[in-house]
């Protein structure tokens, strides 16, 4: 059972490339989310989708858009990066509708941007 | 809104020692509460969870208990080893369902 995937594990940007993160999940949740993680600042939320066919904002969204392709997929693109964006990115998925449920995360995601 | 509050790190004990993290929460209604560990290079990982007032959620000698009466989740344990090293988040999931709330963690080393 993989759990939460991410790709790339690395990756090193120049100011205004572009790029997409990617996250799966294979335990049938129907919520997914996307956090960056920067020293001394905790998780911060940029986007999350409740369900399929749904996204919302986070704490965090300028600068990226999310895509929802199916229940197991959720992307996090990039358009033009920015050094302000180095930082940790995280993708995490749990059952929605009961608070009891807890989430699970991916092993991450490190971007550069230079 | 829905917060959490930790105790401010780095913790540094030295092995065998108890550790206590400190964390209070502020939400509506009755929410679940959380502690996730990371440790180095990895993400989050569930440690313990309480979903009641008065639970106790317990896992790998760590124990936190859900006190309504103080809004507190305080993570506890007997014994720490070199191996329990990591950042340590303390959690909650709203009375909806719907958000979750993280605490800005607590670096806990722990020294031979």
């Amino acid at each position: 059972n993989a759990g939460v995937t991410q790709t790339p594990k690395f990756q090193v940007l120049k100011t205004g490339q572009s790029m997409t993160l990617q996250c799966a999940q294979d335990m049938n949740h129907n919520s997914m989310y996307w956090y960056r993680q920067d020293p001394g600042m905790g998780l911060r939320l940029i986007y999350y989708s409740a369900s399929e066919g749904t996204t919302d904002k986070g704490e965090v969204p300028n600068g990226y858009n999310v895509s929802r392709l199916n229940k197991r997929e959720f992307s996090l693109r990039l358009e033009s990066a920015a050094p302000s964006q180095t930082s940790v990115y995280f993708c995490a998925s749990s059952y929605r509708g009961a608070q009891s449920y807890e989430q699970y995360f991916g092993p991450g995601t490190r971007l550069t941007v230079t | 809104g829905d917060s959490v509050t930790q105790m401010e790190g780095p913790v540094t004990l030295s092995e065998e020692a108890f550790l206590t993290i400190n964390c209070t929460y502020t939400a509506t209604g009755y929410p679940s509460l959380f502690w996730y560990v990371q440790y180095p290079g990895e993400g989050l990982q569930l440690l313990l969870k309480a979903t009641k007032a008065d639970d106790k959620g317990s896992n790998k000698g760590f124990e936190a208990t859900y006190r309504k009466e103080t809004t507190s989740f305080h993570l506890e344990k007997g014994s720490v080893q070199v191996s329990d090293s990591a950042v340590y988040f303390c959690a909650l999931r709203d009375n909806y369902g719907q958000n979750f709330v993280f605490g800005p963690g607590t670096r806990l080393s722990v020294l031979p």
